[in-house]
């Protein structure tokens, strides 16, 4: 079983729905962290976070420390939202190094 | 800003051949990784290092070594390419102390590296 479990691994959604990607993870840490992947294969952070919730634009990103679970949520989702969307932590054990999910790629259809 | 820059974007190498993947970046991190990401899995560390002089193994170090000579590069190796090493490699650096203190990590575009 993997240290960073995340799901669903493919998501296709209709332009305007609000979407949510779940990160499940089974190690102690010190932050989690939301990546976006381009098509195009640039990786891009989106959220760092160890407790509570962080919004940016339409996105937002909330933390259970206690059930070691995370959600990223995209409301009023948009064609450009489609990319893989990476869930890593930082484990306590390995300071600012991270441990990846496999990624969650969403498709946002017109 | 140029950011993370890698260099080359592609490469066809033949089994044997060694070539370095160049990495630099220009944000004055302390902290640089490798990584590869292969088909349908997660990112693996190769190596990383916490300054210059300073590297260490990741998750998948073998058939690969690195320098750092400098703050701004961090260049990774391959001595004797395998088709195993096929796979897209992606530098990152970012600012931390031992302390504690993390800041995200800064990605370059990426490597796209064939073993034939």
């Amino acid at each position: 079983k993997n240290e960073v479990e995340q799901s669903p691994q493919n998501l296709t959604a209709q332009e305007g729905e609000f979407i949510t990607i779940n990160c499940s993870y089974s190690v102690g840490i010190s932050a989690l962290h939301w990546l976006q992947q381009h098509p195009g294969g640039g990786i891009v952070s989106l959220f760092m976070l160890s407790s509570g919730k962080k919004k940016h634009g339409r996105l937002i990103a909330t933390i259970n420390i206690q059930e070691k679970h995370s959600s990223l949520h995209i409301t009023a989702s948009h064609p450009r939202d489609s990319a893989v969307y990476i869930c890593a932590v930082s484990q306590e054990t390995s300071g600012s190094r991270l441990t990846f999910g496999e990624g969650t790629q969403l498709t946002v259809n017109p | 800003n140029a950011g993370v820059t890698q260099t080359p974007k592609f490469r066809i190498l033949k089994i044997g051949q060694s070539m370095t993947l160049q990495c630099t970046q220009d944000m004055n991190h302390n902290y640089m990784y490798w990584y590869r990401q292969d088909p349908g899995m997660g990112l693996k560390l190769i190596y990383y290092s916490v300054g210059a002089g300073i590297t260490d193994k990741g998750e998948v170090p073998n058939g690969y070594n690195v320098s750092r000579s400098t703050t701004e590069d961090f260049p990774l190796r391959l001595e004797l390419a395998a088709p195993s090493q096929t796979s897209v490699y992606f530098c990152a650096s970012s600012y931390g102390t031992g302390g504690g203190v993390m800041q995200p990590q800064h990605f370059g575009d990426g490597t796209r590296l064939s073993i034939l």
